[in-house]
């Protein structure tokens, strides 16, 4: 079985300081993690994704993520939030096994304060 | 212009009426795939398919059915047996050939409203 913790329900940040949100993931088999991120009444964008190469994986939008096996983490960071990251985020996880579908964490919300 | 497509963008339904909710891609993918999200929560999945004239229930599929007979086409029923059909409805397409790259594009969705 695979599931996604999302840490954070909101995170609040002012324009410039840096972004962090916490994902922490169960898989019983090597997992691939994404990184959605989604505007109001929109669909999902992939920010980034990890899929046993390098572990730190860089996205668009200056968003890089560190999968962390013993940590079992995969936390979401930015060095200087933008006006326009204002969104929710959704760590996802999936498991290369016969089901390709993806297990949704549910979700972080990240105002960015001016 | 590759991509997924969803229409309506917004759908009423009636009590006791099955609506179709429409999700179309270019993209040459052979699994297709819908999710419900509601308020505050992540995506769950309703159903999915691999391949053209297959598709397999998902986590949520009570309500629902689904068909796969184009390979660019999986239309989503909510039927009148799905008593909390108020929801945003994901499409969403990868393409079986990218193995350990493969990655879930997702159409901009349709909010489902009932009246």
């Amino acid at each position: 079985a695979q599931s996604v913790t999302q840490l954070d329900s909101h995170v609040s940040v002012s324009e410039g300081t840096p972004v962090l949100l916490r994902c922490n993931y169960s898989s019983s088999y090597s997992p691939s993690l994404f990184w959605y991120v989604q505007h109001p009444n929109k669909g999902l964008q992939l920010l980034l994704k990890y899929t046993s190469a390098a572990t730190l994986v860089k996205g668009i939008n200056g968003f890089e993520a560190e999968f962390k096996k013993s940590e079992t983490s995969f936390h979401l960071t930015k060095p200087s939030a933008h006006m326009s990251d204002a969104a929710e985020y959704f760590c996802v996880v999936r498991t290369d096994t016969g089901r390709r579908a993806l297990t949704f964490g549910s979700g972080t919300r990240l105002q960015v304060q001016p | 212009d590759g991509g997924i497509t969803q229409s309506p963008k917004y759908l009423f339904r009636k009590e006791g009426q099955n609506v179709t909710l429409s999700c179309e891609q270019n993209l040459n993918h052979d699994a297709m795939y819908w999710y419900r999200q509601d308020p505050g929560q992540g995506l769950r999945l309703i159903y999915y398919s691999q391949i053209v004239n297959d598709f397999q229930k998902g986590d949520i599929a009570e309500g629902y059915s689904v068909s796969r007979e184009k390979k660019e086409s999986f239309p989503l029923t909510v039927t009148s047996a799905q008593k909390n059909p108020t929801a945003f409805y994901l499409c969403a397409s990868s393409s079986a050939l990218a193995g350990v790259q493969e990655t879930q594009y997702f159409g901009p969705g349709t909010r489902l409203l009932v009246l």
